[in-house]
């Protein structure tokens, strides 16, 4: 079965900056949109950005644009989501999921999720 | 950026009721509309894509049907595992956006 495992979540100033990953596996990760997409806690959930298979193509929400930035290293199976100049309202869990084969925004599959809490 | 609305925002219902959770775009979307299930501390589980088609493993008791602007998520018959968090979602244009969510609880 297909496998995302996010890390890198933590506790951070505002103003500061973290880096989360996924780590993919039992699929053929280079061929999927991948995308991140949150959860503040007790809300709804969020996308926030996504990146096409090749990594030609990316988009983020509007209120991430240049402070976040989503990345894939397909000879690692890797997705990460540096993000910077952290606000409370980034505050969420994080999961990284994978849309279907050959569509760009229907995620149909979920990582577990990390937590990012920013600290005012 | 499109706005979805879900109603209603809350839900209680019995173990072998018939429900319906109804999601209202704030513009056409034509059918790129999914629903998702989400309980309790876990991530979201797709159930039905392009407004009516079900995924894979997903029970046939849940059902998705609309296009344009009106979309509904059928479950014809509440089992115990049902009671969660369900959104919609559009995929017509970027921004993809959720609808903020329909929680259904047990009566």
């Amino acid at each position: 079965e297909e496998q995302l495992v996010e890390s890198g979540g933590g506790l951070v100033q505002r103003g500061g900056s973290l880096r989360l990953s996924c780590a993919a596996s039992r699929f053929t990760f280079s061929t999927y949109w991948m995308h991140w997409v949150r959860q503040a806690p007790g809300k709804g959930l969020e996308w926030v950005a996504n990146i096409k298979p090749d990594g030609s193509e990316k988009y983020y929400v509007d209120s991430v644009k240049g402070r976040f930035t989503v990345s894939r290293d397909n000879a690692k199976n890797s997705l990460y989501l540096q993000m910077t100049s952290l606000r409370a309202e980034d505050t969420a869990v994080y999961y990284c999921a994978r849309a279907r084969a050959g569509a760009m925004d229907t995620v149909d599959y979920w990582g577990q999720g990390t937590l990012v809490t920013v600290s005012s | 950026d499109i706005q979805m609305t879900q109603s209603p925002s809350s839900l209680s219902a019995s173990v072998g009721d018939k429900v319906t959770i109804t999601c209202r775009a704030s513009q056409s979307i034509r059918s790129y509309l999914n629903w998702y299930q989400q309980k309790p501390g876990k991530a979201p589980n797709l159930l039905i894509y392009a407004a009516s088609s079900l995924q894979s493993g997903v029970p046939s008791r849940f059902s998705g049907s609309g296009s344009g602007t009106d979309f509904t998520l059928t479950i014809s018959s509440l089992q115990p595992e049902d009671f969660a968090t369900y959104y919609c979602q559009q995929t017509y244009s970027i921004p993809t956006t959720f609808g903020q969510g329909t929680r259904l609880e047990i009566k």
